[in-house]
């Protein structure tokens, strides 16, 4: 299994307060994902990165930047968190865009009061 | 825009069994499908990844097949056992322009296997 570590792996926060979350690699894979799993609605994405200070958004990027500053750590921020945002977020990793095994971490569970 | 739908959403079967999970995708221009698993408050696990270009990927009792002609992916699992029991899903990845990728996921089939 590749080498992600996701932290915080639980958080409970409060609406309007910033909240980070850190996704970390020791694999040096290139592409690296935020996605969101809520239910009823599946796995969606956030926002990728396709290489330091490269990124792009996905299909439910409002609310929420990221960052990577090396190519082990994927950060992603919501800066006013709303209940909305309640969910289990995945970092996920691959080493190509279009046929690469995507690996998954093993999720942060956020609950925004 | 591609659609991944996975039928049913959820299979009950008792120990020993041999089954089928079903994956089917609107759009059959895809670089490859991935199946994963997933147990209750984990990630998911990824069991077979089948390019375009292959028909078939094998791992143990586990055995995924892909026809993008008619948009269809099965995953076969022989010997049913209770530690199977987990969600299972497909996702497929397409170009979805300007020289990006999109991998979309269907919403899973929950397997129960009864000792």
């Amino acid at each position: 299994d590749a080498g992600i570590t996701q932290s915080p792996r639980h958080k409970v926060t409060e609406t309007g307060t910033p909240v980070t979350l850190r996704c970390h690699q020791t694999e040096n894979h290139r592409y690296m994902y935020w996605y969101r799993q809520d239910p009823g609605h599946g796995l969606r994405l956030i926002h990728y990165s396709y290489g330091v200070k490269d990124t792009d958004k996905g299909e439910v990027s409002d609310g929420y930047s990221v960052s990577r500053s090396k190519t082990e750590d994927f950060l992603l921020t919501l800066e006013s968190a709303t209940s909305s945002q309640t969910s289990v977020y995945f970092c996920a990793l691959s080493d190509r865009a279009d046929t690469g095994e995507l690996f998954f971490g093993e999720g942060s569970r956020l609950t925004v009061l | 825009k591609q659609e991944v739908t996975q039928i049913p959403a959820a299979l009950s079967v008792p120990e020993g069994e041999n089954l089928v999970l079903n994956c089917s995708f609107t759009d059959s221009a895809i670089y490859n499908l991935q199946w994963f698993r997933q147990d209750p408050g984990k990630g998911l696990t990824s069991l077979l990844l089948i390019q375009s270009s292959q028909r078939e990927q094998t791992s143990g009792r586990l055995n995924a097949s892909l026809d993008k002609s008619s948009g269809r992916s099965t995953l076969y699992i022989a010997a049913s056992q209770p530690g199977d029991s987990a969600t299972y899903l497909c996702a497929v990845r397409s170009n979805s322009g300007a020289g990006s990728y999109q991998l979309t996921f269907g919403k899973g089939t929950k397997l129960s296997v009864i000792p």
